[in-house]
């Protein structure tokens, strides 16, 4: 079965630095999506992403969050200055059509320091 | 805004027994997806089931169904014949449905960490 591929699987940073996390989605899938859990807790969304564009965010995807499809097959997700409580596990997703089920990638685990 | 809850934060059940693990939900729309995601230990999200709202047959997938009361705004999963592979963080999630493109999020209860005794 296609998976969400995510790397890397495990990031440590120093709080302010920047990160920038990628994922490669299911190939022809339409729609992706930034999930984030901090240990322990709930799943929560981030980002949705259609058509070149932002649909959906958070009130957690504020200034310092962004996101961007570099070409046919990357999703990145970028975190300006990190604090700490950005660490959390990151989950990217993706899905082939907006009422389909979302694929979930095996996570990127960021640990701010 | 849609919620969701899950009660039972945790739940044990003997091997080859059967469990039941809660989920309500909160919204004013009529047409949604609501899911059950298991987290195990390596913490991916998979999918273990999903049911829309307009059905009003309980979707089933091998050992694993579930119990869908769109009154109520309950959507509650039974494993039956229970694994030890089963145990795992399981999460309750609803999605709300759309008529065209525009990428909906899904909304996740607190979850359910279901340990399975040998």
């Amino acid at each position: 079965e296609p998976e969400v591929t995510q790397t890397p699987s495990h990031q440590v940073t120093q709080m302010g630095q920047e990160v920038i996390l990628r994922c490669v989605p299911i190939s022809n899938h339409l729609y992706f999506y930034w999930y984030r859990q901090i240990l322990g807790q709930k799943v929560e969304f981030l980002v949705s992403f259609y058509n070149n564009e932002i649909s959906e965010k958070s009130e957690i995807f504020d200034d310092q969050f962004s996101v961007e499809r570099p070409d046919g097959s990357n999703f990145t997700l970028k975190i300006r200055s990190t604090k700490l409580e950005d660490s959390a596990m990151y989950f990217c997703a993706s899905s082939r059509d907006h009422n389909e089920k979302l694929f979930f990638g095996s996570g990127t685990q960021l640990s701010v320091l | 805004a849609q919620t969701v809850t899950q009660s039972q934060p945790e739940m044990s059940v003997q091997e080859a027994e059967t469990v039941t693990l809660s989920c309500t939900y909160d919204t004013s729309e009529s047409d949604y997806y609501l899911f059950w995601y298991k987290q195990p230990p390596s913490r991916q999200m998979i999918l273990v089931i999903r049911q829309e709202a307009y059905k009003q047959q309980n979707a089933t997938e091998n050992r694993f169904s579930v119990n869908f009361q769109k009154a109520a705004k309950s959507f509650s999963l039974k494993i039956s014949d229970s694994q030890l592979g089963d145990a795992a963080m399981y999460f309750c999630a609803y999605r709300r449905a759309i008529s065209s493109g525009s990428a909906r999020q899904l909304t996740f209860g607190s979850g359910t960490q279901l340990t399975v005794l040998p």
